[in-house]
């Protein structure tokens, strides 16, 4: 089935701790993005990539990290995690060519750091 | 700064009709989308508007007004199953989207 998969799906982690949230998109879209998603805060976005070989950052970076060495995936990580990246975490892909260019989104990681 | 407004819950009943709008102050303006989210699940697009006036599509209608700002997902008929959230997001000057927190909407019966 066509789309976008991430994992895990949930994840308990210490303080402290390193991790990586794995994306995988088989739409072979150019654009690809991390968001997270905070109890009465919009989506706010981590990182995104264009095309691969480049990201940037987005509006909340600091504590992440972002690779993107081919088109299909874009994994997240957080080099030494702390209670504030409790939250839930969006993988989403576009293609930007496309004039709407909507995003299509994985089925989310549900990340808490004690 | 940019910032999207949305009512945080509404309330409504099965059958009925439903507006939920949408205010934004952004620089510059690329598209507006509203997106629809049930409780644990990702989001899904529901609509794209870039010039003023309505788009329908089945039940759900979306409608821009660029000079005013203003955007409203209008919601006919409604079912049980449209009880979840639903987030509007403009896309700006730099072609990134800016999200409104979502509105929640329970249907009752």
């Amino acid at each position: 089935i066509a789309g976008i998969t991430q994992a895990p799906t949930s994840q308990i982690l210490a303080a402290g701790r390193r991790m990586t949230l794995r994306c995988t998109q088989d739409m072979r879209h150019n654009a690809m993005y991390w968001y997270r998603q905070d109890l009465g805060l919009g989506l706010r976005l981590i990182h995104y990539s264009n095309t691969a070989g480049t990201t940037g950052k987005g509006e909340v970076p600091d504590g992440y990290s972002v690779s993107r060495a081919n088109t299909d995936d874009f994994p997240l990580t957080l080099a030494s995690a702390v209670p504030s990246q409790t939250s839930v975490y969006f993988c989403a892909s576009s293609d930007s060519r496309v004039e709407t260019g909507e995003l299509f989104f994985g089925e989310g990681s549900r990340l808490t750091v004690l | 700064g940019q910032n999207i407004d949305q009512p945080t819950e509404m309330t409504a009943t099965e059958g009925a009709i439903v507006q939920i709008n949408c205010t934004y102050q952004t620089s510059g303006f690329n598209g507006l989308f509203w997106y629809q989210q049930h409780a644990g699940e990702a989001p899904t697009f529901l609509s794209y508007n870039v010039l003023d006036g309505l788009e329908e599509k089945g039940r759900f209608s979306s409608f821009l007004s660029r000079s005013k700002g203003y955007s409203y997902l209008l919601l006919k008929e409604l079912q049980m199953k449209d009880s979840a959230s639903y987030l509007c997001a403009v896309r700006d000057s730099n072609y990134q989207l800016i999200w409104g927190a979502g509105t929640k909407l329970i249907i009752k019966p």
